[in-house]
């Protein structure tokens, strides 16, 4: 079946490095690919997607680019500010499931001053 | 525009005991999802409304759960009897066609 596999953590940075949140998954057929995210006391918000291979998602400085040949979405952002500390998840959705989502375990993003 | 709201945001009950989450969707979103998110694992998928009508169940634990939706508004989830390993955060998402889904903030549910 479906799955999602995201980079373990809690991740912790200083404040302008880059990040990366690696995430892979395993899907029959053409999935499209989501990154969400959980600020303190809030729900889950789309971050940004991709619904074929090859396409960049982007939002808030958030990158991730759908690679069918690796199977990857990962999450990158150049420069990351307090602001961004959240917890990530990873998602994937199936094209016969309509939205029914299928996400990695989370990753816990803190950065620091 | 409200967006999806879900009552109450924490919940503490003893084993045993019945629990009833409610999810209020986005006004005229048909579908409607129920999440969780137990032990700061991976968020499971648990069941899928089309309206009124359950579209996908499978992800739903056990026969201890029931969820519904009278009338294609809001819905309840109602866990009974409450096991620990019920414990988690509970969310709630709707949306109209196409693949955005607009998330709740979630129950966070305490078994103990």
């Amino acid at each position: 079946g479906n799955s999602v596999t995201q980079m373990e953590g809690p991740v912790t940075l200083s404040e302008e490095a880059f990040l990366t949140i690696n995430c892979t998954y395993t899907a029959t057929g053409y999935p499209s690919l989501f990154w969400y995210v959980q600020y303190p006391g809030e729900g889950l918000q789309l971050l940004l997607k991709a619904t074929k291979a090859d396409d960049k998602g982007s939002n808030k400085g958030f990158e991730a680019t759908y690679r069918k040949e690796t199977t990857s979405f990962h999450l990158e952002k150049g420069s990351v500010q307090v602001s961004d500390s959240a917890v990530y998840f990873c998602a994937l959705g199936s094209i016969q499931g309509a939205q029914k989502l299928v996400f990695g375990q989370g990753t816990r993003l803190t950065i620091n001053p | 525009e409200a967006g999806v709201t879900q009552f109450p945001s924490h919940s503490v009950i003893e084993k045993g005991q019945t629990v009833t989450l409610r999810c209020d969707p986005i006004s005229g979103h048909d579908n409607l999802y129920w999440y969780r998110r137990v032990m700061g694992k991976e968020i499971k998928f648990l069941l899928h409304f089309v309206k009124e009508s359950k579209q996908d169940e499978s992800g739903m634990p056990n026969n201890r759960f029931l969820a519904e939706r009278t009338g294609g508004t809001y819905s309840t989830l109602k866990v009974q009897p409450a096991e620990l390993e019920d414990s988690g955060v509970y969310f709630c998402a709707s949306s109209e066609q196409g693949l955005k889904a607009f998330f709740g903030q979630g129950t966070r549910l305490t078994v103990v």
